[in-house]
């Protein structure tokens, strides 16, 4: 089972600034990466897959890299509504596996 | 608008059963993999279990393999998931997830159902 190594656990950001979370493979999973934001009663959303490519209606300021086994989402200027705990997730392997979550909470 | 409503969650004993139901609309149920995946309280998500478009190809996670089953009815645009042997290490929101038909991740999710094993 591969398993994902998310950075770090707990984020503190005030609104505006930059916000890098770190995403790591055990093993080389080429670009089959995803990224969810995750709030507390709603459904997990999509926001990245592929490791780079925005889903549909997400903002511009959420981005991905990465690929093989280091992977980066980045929101450039953080707004009230992305604070939020962010997965990350392989899907090169069955079981797909995710990360243990970074958690953006406000600084 | 895609849709996808759990149902059948709650509380049950150690050892029981119970059957989960996710009810899809919005899209061509019948052509998408299915996915259920869970978070249990206080954790990360985890994939469960999945059924591909043609009800025939099936996948477990090593710790349901032999406890549950993943079934679908594309007739009635419905996907299930029948748990027995329950485990205190069960309890968890249990979300319905589309696979993208582009590639390998999950595009659409439900709002989930909370099942609890507990005495």
């Amino acid at each position: 089972e591969i398993v994902m190594t998310q950075s770090p656990a707990t984020l503190s950001v005030s609104p505006g600034e930059r916000a890098t979370l770190s995403c790591r493979a055990s093993q080389s999973i080429s670009t089959k990466l995803a990224w969810y934001q995750r709030k507390p009663g709603q459904a997990p959303r999509l926001l990245i897959y592929g490791a780079s490519s925005r889903a549909t209606g997400i903002p511009a300021r959420f981005s991905g890299s990465g690929s093989g086994t280091e992977f980066t989402l980045t929101i450039s200027s953080l707004q009230s509504e992305d604070f939020a705990v962010y997965y990350c997730q392989q899907c090169d392997d069955w079981p797909w596996t995710f990360g243990q979550g970074t958690n953006v909470e406000v600084k | 608008e895609v849709q996808l409503v759990e149902s059948g969650g709650g509380l049950v004993q150690p050892g029981g059963s119970l059957r989960l139901s996710c009810a899809a609309s919005g899209f061509t149920f019948s052509s998408y993999t299915m996915h259920w995946v869970r978070q249990a309280p206080g954790k990360g998500l985890e994939c469960v279990s999945a059924i591909g478009a043609n009800e025939v190809s099936t996948y477990y996670t090593n710790s349901v393999r032999g406890r549950f089953t993943i079934s679908r009815d594309n007739s009635r645009n419905t996907l299930d998931l029948q748990m027995g042997s329950l485990r205190p290490e069960d309890t968890a929101v249990y979300f319905c997830a589309r696979k993208s038909l582009l590639a390998n991740f999950l595009d659409s999710w439900g709002r989930g159902t909370l099942v609890t094993v507990s005495s």
